[in-house]
């Protein structure tokens, strides 16, 4: 059956330093790529976007993604991370000729001062 | 320019009720999908809308319907309300239904069942 999968629940990083948030999928082909951030009380705010190209996507608030197409794999990335970056992140899919967007479980962001 | 509108933003209704959910698109988004959000099943999607037709349609009862009006504004509808109805609402909208273009959200409705 088609998948996403984010194998973490809950991340806990300090202040300053990086993340990186796991996503994986299980499609038969190549699906179009997201990643989404959901602050508490609110809806979703597109993050970055794969659809075909160079497999590093920069997306906004420094946030960036690289897409493995060996390892189904399109895992985000942040270099240092701010207090503010504190939400739940989701990766989804959509396939070429479906509409739809298939969304992983989410991953909780803590960030430690 | 103004993003995906939800309205009410909050409803609390009793079982056996029904409910009307609103959401007016980005001005120029002619595509509307609703999906529900709930702690134990995540998010899921509803159905889509494009030009007042549903394209496709996810594994809800028919308890569950939407349209879309020809301004591309979009309302969903719950019949008979359960206590498992509780949740997040989102609304997205994009620009046409090609599956590259990206959906934006709006921040929802939180319907709660008593």
């Amino acid at each position: 059956a088609q998948s996403v999968t984010q194998p973490d629940i809950h991340i806990t990083v300090s202040e300053g330093a990086s993340l990186e948030l796991r996503c994986n999928y299980s499609y038969g082909a190549t699906p179009y790529l997201f990643w989404y951030v959901q602050s508490p009380g609110q809806g979703l705010q597109l993050l970055l976007k794969y659809f075909s190209g160079d497999t590093l996507v920069q997306g906004i608030k420094g946030f960036e993604a690289e897409f493995k197409r060996s390892q189904s794999s399109f895992n985000l990335r942040k270099p240092s991370v701010h207090w503010s970056d504190a939400a739940e992140y989701f990766c989804a899919v959509s396939l070429e000729y479906g509409n739809k967007l298939v969304f992983g479980a989410g991953t909780i962001l803590r960030v430690k001062s | 320019k103004a993003g995906v509108t939800q309205t009410p933003r909050y409803l609390i209704k009793t079982r056996g009720q029904q409910v009307t959910l609103s959401c007016s698109p980005i001005s120029g988004h002619r595509s509307v999908s609703w999906y529900q959000q709930t702690p134990g099943q995540g998010l899921q999607f509803l159905f889509e809308y494009f030009s007042e037709t549903q394209r496709n349609k996810g594994n809800f009862p028919g308890r569950f319907s939407g349209r879309q009006f020809s301004n591309s504004r979009s309302e969903m509808n719950v019949s008979t309300l359960e206590l498992g109805d509780s949740a997040l609402y989102l609304c997205a909208s994009r620009n046409g239904p090609s599956s590259n273009q990206p959906q934006h959200f709006g921040d929802g409705t939180r319907l709660s069942i008593l």
